[in-house]
């Protein structure tokens, strides 16, 4: 499968504790978006990579979280102090330089935090 | 601030039918508004996309269409079968130094064979 990787699946973790996914996007795409999705609603945006800069956060993103890119290859999302509230799924998107519009999302990591 | 309205939240047809789900957008400044499909407990899929200089665009029995001067653009699904069953999202892009998109709440297609 060449397509956006994401690792774990899924994560359970009791309130308080730090979690880290990651991100493997498509070979090639120097743009990474991640977003977060909660049930019954559409993906919310939370940061924006391109290459191995970080261009844009939204507010959703508190600073309890924290995003990498160090190569301006995989990613890293990082929850430090987990609240029940972060329970969600996290998605991973890439775009590919020649069509920057498109975005090809990965499986996701779902959070659960107890 | 900019959203993404989208409705019905939930549409049930009968197989064959067509179904319609309709988006409205509050950027004037949007350009592309892409449509995905997700099935229960996978990725978004993109199904089919739309640019501003563009009115419609079809592929098989997928087509979009788009108004922006009223900022509304609809998916429309002919000759539904019961594997288009999903949660079919819109959205909108929104430039600010990067493409982020701006997702719909969904819409709960359930094909009836």
């Amino acid at each position: 499968d060449t397509g956006v990787s994401q690792d774990p699946r899924h994560k359970i973790t009791k309130r308080g504790q730090n979690v880290t996914f990651r991100c493997d996007p498509i070979s090639e795409h120097n743009r990474l978006y991640w977003y977060r999705q909660t049930l019954g609603q559409g993906p919310e945006f939370l940061t924006y990579f391109q290459n191995e800069a970080q261009l844009e956060k939204s507010r959703l993103l508190s600073d309890r979280f924290s995003a990498e890119r160090p190569k301006g290859s995989f990613s890293t999302l990082e929850i430090q102090r987990t609240e029940q509230g972060d329970s969600a799924m996290y998605l991973c998107a890439s775009s590919p330089r020649e069509r920057r519009y498109e975005q090809y999302f990965g499986p996701g990591t779902r959070l659960t935090v107890t | 601030g900019e959203n993404v309205e989208q409705h019905p939240s939930t549409l049930s047809v009968q197989e064959g039918d067509s179904a319609v789900i309709k988006c409205t957008y509050s950027d004037s400044a949007s350009n592309y508004f892409p449509w995905y499909k997700q099935e229960l407990g996978k990725r978004p899929q993109l199904i089919i996309d739309i640019r501003s200089n563009v009115g419609e665009k079809k592929d098989q029995r997928i087509a979009v269409t788009l108004n922006k001067t009223a900022k509304h653009f609809s998916l429309h699904i002919t000759e539904t079968q019961p594997e288009d069953s999903a949660v079919y999202f819109c959205a909108a892009d929104r430039y600010s130094g990067t493409y982020k998109y701006i997702f719909g709440t969904g819409t709960r297609l359930k094909v009836l064979a």
